[in-house]
Formats: structure tokens, sequence, C-alpha cells
């Protein structure tokens, strides 16, 4: 069955310092990929998404992403958080069948 | 460029009765998909649409229904509503001009309180 897990549940941050949040998912064939970033009470923005062709992705608000076959990862990156950067952020998987899994999410503190 | 639009942004409802939440997709696109999001969790796949017909269904009983229009507009409907069903119901567009269904643009989603 195919499945989506973020293991982190909280990370917190000091502003300017990098991050990454981790993604593994089960899936028998490459997958589309998508990291989604959700602010309390609202949808979601989507940052980014892998389709094929090259693994590491940039997205919007200067986030990339690296898919990892080997390892069936897809690991968001930053390299300085801003501390309007504080917000849930989820991985996705779109599998066959027109049918969309998402992550339970990570929530991100930044420390200023 | 219009995003998606939901309506009503908060409802509250009690245990039985029925609910239907509305859904604008984003111009260009053909597809809607509607997902349910409860407090603490990611969001579960409900069910999608495509040129008005059911296009592929997650883990959800049959009293969730939908209904999508000519406009690509959709509607959410949920019959017999449990203490359960409170959670926030997000609905995304995707397809036609931006070409691929799984790329999704979400709205703000509609908040959903049973009592």
């Amino acid at each position: 069955a195919q499945s989506v897990t973020q293991p982190d549940i909280h990370i917190t941050v000091s502003e300017g310092a990098s991050l990454e949040l981790r993604c593994n998912y089960s899936y028998g064939a490459t997958p589309y990929l998508f990291w989604y970033v959700q602010s309390p009470g609202q949808g979601l923005q989507l940052l980014l998404k892998y389709f094929s062709g090259d693994t590491l992705v940039q997205g919007i608000k200067g986030f990339e992403a690296e898919f990892k076959r080997s390892q069936s990862s897809f690991n968001l990156r930053k390299p300085s958080v801003h501390w309007s950067d504080a917000a849930e952020y989820f991985c996705a998987v779109g599998a066959g069948f027109n049918k969309f899994y998402f992550g339970s999410g990570t929530k991100l503190n930044v420390k200023p | 460029e219009t995003g998606v639009t939901q309506s009503p942004t908060h409802l509250i409802k009690t245990r039985g009765q029925q609910v239907t939440l509305r859904c604008s997709s984003q111009s260009g696109h053909n597809t809607v998909s509607w997902y349910q999001q409860a407090l603490g969790q990611g969001p579960q796949f409900i069910f999608q649409y495509y040129r008005e017909e059911e296009n592929g269904r997650g883990n959800f009983p049959p009293r969730f229904s939908g209904l999508q229009f000519p406009n690509y507009s959709s509607e959410l409907n949920v019959n017999a509503l449990e203490l359960d069903d409170s959670a926030l119901y997000l609905c995304a567009s995707s397809g036609g001009t931006s070409g691929n269904t799984y790329e999704q643009y979400f709205g703000p989603g509609t908040r959903l309180t049973v009592t």
C-alpha cells in the first residue's frame, strides 16, 4: 500500500540556520512528489514538485528538494530559514488511479 | 488568474444532518479533488472529479458524495453527519491547461464542526 512518512513531528531551528525536513514514501513505481506548506487555519500552498528528470528541484521561497530513488526519499531543504517560514510542511505523493497521499506533517518553529 | 475558492468558510452542524460544501476551481483547471484534514493530521483524499464523473476515491463511505458542474466547480455532500466528520475540508483543482492532474492547487478550506 502507498504511504508517506514524515518522521519529524516538530522541528525548531534558529533564524538563519539551515533546514532539512525528511520525507519517505512507499510506492511501487516512481511517484510524483510534492511539498506543500500550510499556515494555521489556511489551505495548502505548493512549494515544489518532482515529476521526472533532474532529481534536485527548486521551488518557491528559496526551498529545494532532492529525490533519491534508492532511499525512497524526497527531503526538503532551505539554506537559511526566515521567521516567516514557521508553518506546517506536508510531503505528498501522487500515485496511480488519480490518488494522492499526504504525510502527517512537520511543524517548523523558528527561534529568533 | 482566479485561485480556488471555497464556501462557506465555517459551518456548524448537528450529528445526523446533511451538509453541502462548495468549491470553484482555478481558471483553466478541469479536475477537482476533495480532502478531509482532521485536527493535527495530514489531508486525506476523499475523491476526485473530472468531466463531471468521479475519477478516483479514497477510503470514505458512500455518505460522502460529490458533483462536478460543466464550469468545473464542485460540491461535496456529506449525509448523516458524525462527530468524527468535524474537520477542515479542502478542495484542490488541477489539470486542464496546467496539463497535470497531480499538480494541485488548494483552496482555503471549509471548517466543519459537528456537534
